[in-house]
């Protein structure tokens, strides 16, 4: 069975931190997709990573596959409130169209 | 912009009932899903549908039912309501596409579910 672990599951930080959000599997994924979701909302693409070692910047947020298409981060940089939400990994099943998601990180900044 | 939009932002049902989610879209996408999201365990796949009138099981089936008579619509039905079911439940879109792994998935509001 493919599991997604995303780490840590609740953070809270002040306004200007920075934080970093993992996701990890002892499967290899074909792609990885990043989503956040604000309260009462359906979760949003971030983006979607595709190739072992990529890299890809979004403003503040800075998301990294790993080599080995195993893992994956979410780096931000100088969070701002409106940083708060839910943000989840999902992993791609091949070809299927379907995703595996993680637990979730719930992320709170305080201003 | 791509919608989908789910009838019921909360629904408040009793054990034992028949309950119907309904979920539209507008991008005339192929894949639909039905997932359940509950704190701690993240969104976890009920039901797949990959085009009209096909459907496939998820993680967790059990308890639950699927119609998809057009393209734009899927149907979750609890076909006998249980207080475990209480949840939030998403639906989902999204193309096949060329590489259907990368394609991204496009999200309802939700419903909130309440099972007395």
């Amino acid at each position: 069975t493919q599991l997604l672990e995303q780490s840590p599951q609740f953070l809270s930080i002040q306004e200007g931190e920075n934080l970093t959000v993992y996701c990890n599997s002892s499967s290899v994924f074909s792609s990885l997709q990043w989503y956040r979701q604000e309260p009462g909302e359906g979760p949003v693409l971030l983006v979607t990573v595709v190739t072992g070692g990529e890299v890809k910047k979004l403003k503040r947020l800075t998301f990294q596959f790993g080599d080995a298409r195993k893992d994956s981060s979410l780096h931000i940089t100088a969070a701002q409130t409106g940083d708060t939400g839910l943000y989840l990994c999902a992993g791609a099943r091949g070809n299927t169209g379907k995703l595996i998601f993680g637990q979730g990180t719930t992320l709170q900044v305080k201003p | 912009d791509v919608k989908v939009t789910q009838s019921s932002r909360y629904l408040v049902k009793r054990t034992g009932e028949k309950v119907f989610l309904e979920c539209v879209q507008d991008m005339d996408h192929e894949n639909m899903f039905w997932y359940r999201q509950d704190p701690g365990l993240g969104l976890r796949l009920i039901y797949f549908s990959y085009d009209v009138k096909m459907k496939e099981k998820g993680d967790i089936p059990e308890g639950y039912s699927v119609s998809r008579e057009k393209k734009e619509r899927f149907s979750l039905i609890l076909e006998s309501a249980s207080t475990n079911q209480t949840s939030m439940y998403l639906c989902a879109s999204s193309f096949p596409g060329q590489g259907y792994s990368n394609q991204p998935q496009h999200f309802g509001d939700g419903t909130r579910l309440s099972i007395l």
